[in-house]
């Protein structure tokens, strides 16, 4: 069964630095999707993409924060300048155009030391 | 805000069905309601959804009040690797088109599941 993959599973960075996450969706998809989870808390929506555009964003994704589409197979989301507060789990999901389901990858846990 | 309120926990026997209520009284007649659920920490995993009908697939049965303000999700026969957050969303659209949504997460329930 196609799969969501997202790499690396553990980045962990100095605050400051830019950090790039990478997701592979699932290959027929055409809707694609960031949440965050900070460890305890709820899974929070970041940023919605589609027709290589980003078509809703939630308030936490401020000018730190971009996504992009380089090679038609991956997406990427990624933080120019990381703050302490940036650390969390930070999930993928994707979705086709005929079907009403996200599907989520396994999520890249980000620290920022 | 997600538009849904569930119990924080519950507990279910192996074997046994679980019932998971979701109460979404604000819910519109065009809204979905979701349910996903989160094993530890990894990525949400889908489950079922429904707009007015109940629903099954090989996983659950989702059972919608006629007011569709509220649902229960039931997973018929528990197992231990059912021990996980259990989340039910209403589908919010996003974007112009009506075609996009995200996803509001609540903080669920904790179904523990027993030997």
């Amino acid at each position: 069964e196609p799969e969501v993959t997202q790499t690396p599973s553990h980045q962990v960075t100095q605050m400051g630095q830019e950090v790039i996450l990478r997701c592979v969706p699932i290959s027929n998809h055409l809707y694609f999707y960031w949440y965050r989870q900070i460890l305890g808390q709820k899974v929070e929506f970041l940023v919605s993409f589609y027709n290589n555009e980003i078509s809703e964003k939630s308030e936490i994704f401020d000018d730190q924060f971009s996504v992009e589409r380089p090679d038609g197979s991956n997406f990427t989301l990624k933080i120019r300048s990381t703050k302490l507060e940036d650390s969390a789990m930070y999930f993928c999901a994707s979705r086709s155009d005929g079907t009403d389901t996200q599907y989520f990858g396994p999520g890249t846990r980000l620290t920022v030391l | 805000d997600a538009k849904t309120t569930q119990p924080p926990s519950m507990d279910c026997a192996e074997g046994r069905a679980a019932n998971l209520p979701c109460n979404h009284s604000t819910i519109s007649g065009n809204e979905y309601v979701y349910w996903y659920r989160q094993i530890h920490s990894q990525g949400p995993q889908y489950i079922i959804h429904g707009l007015k009908n109940n629903e099954t697939n090989e996983m659950a049965s989702l059972i919608i009040t006629e007011d569709r303000k509220s649902s229960t999700l039931i997973l018929p026969h528990a197992t231990l690797r059912d021990t996980a957050v259990y989340y039910c969303i209403v589908r919010v659209s996003v974007g112009s088109g009506g075609s996009n949504y995200k996803l509001t997460f609540g903080k669920g329930t904790l179904l523990t599941v027993n030997p």
